[in-house]
């Protein structure tokens, strides 16, 4: 059965701060692994995707992956208030067919 | 309008009722998903399609039925619905192409089974 792990938190961060988002993933085989944020009563969005071993920055998203040890963490600098959100992890279930699987998220609260 | 929309929003049916949830995609986007999210399961596949005519199973396909007739578009059927299928339901589409692929989602339907 591959999964897709995370922590539920709530994870409670100050204003300013860094938040550290994490996801581990038990197929070897996964070669994307994608980021989605929902806030309460919205549907899923696509925040951030990775495919190589290192880190992938976009404004004050970054995305790390670590393949050997099967890890990937969203780190959210200079946290807001508005990045209050439940985090999705998502990694591709095998083959080329799209099929993704998430984990349960990681609820984020930034308090001002 | 451009985008995925999923029909109706809200809905509330009986136990023992079919009812059909829409999706609609502007794309021409190859793959399209069902996924229900429950608080304590995450989101979990129902069903998906790969193309018209194209469709497989999910993790939890047990009671629901699909049909991609049209390449937009991809409704789900509850047979007999149940209470256990009160749940907020998400439609996604994708190009699927390589790796670069992630989901669009709908804005999802909230359907109570009483």
């Amino acid at each position: 059965q591959k999964e897709v792990e995370q922590n539920s938190g709530p994870l409670s961060v100050p204003e300013g701060a860094i938040a550290s988002l994490n996801c581990t993933y038990s197929d070897r085989g996964s070669q994307s692994f994608f980021w989605y944020r929902q806030y309460s009563g919205k549907s899923p969005e696509l925040i951030m995707s990775i495919y190589s071993n290192g880190d992938k920055e976009d404004g004050r998203f970054t995305a790390q992956l670590n393949k050997a040890s099967q890890y990937v963490s969203l780190l959210i600098r200079d946290s807001q208030p508005s990045d209050s959100a439940t985090y999705l992890c998502a990694a591709p279930r095998g083959g080329s067919q799209g099929n993704l699987i998430f984990g349960k998220g990681t609820k984020l609260s930034v308090k001002p | 309008d451009a985008g995925i929309t999923q029909s109706p929003r809200y809905k509330i049916t009986e136990t023992g009722r079919q009812v059909t949830l829409m999706c609609h995609q502007t794309w021409s986007h190859s793959y399209m998903f069902w996924y229900r999210q429950d608080l304590g399961h995450g989101l979990r596949l129902i069903y998906y399609s790969a193309a018209a005519d194209i469709t497989d199973k999910g993790e939890v396909p047990d009671g629901y039925v699909v049909s991609r007739s049209k390449t937009e578009n991809f409704p789900l059927t509850l047979e007999s619905a149940t209470r256990s299928q009160t749940s907020v339901y998400f439609c996604a589409s994708s190009d699927g192409t390589g790796v670069s692929y992630g989901y669009t989602f709908g804005s999802g339907t909230r359907l109570t089974v009483v």
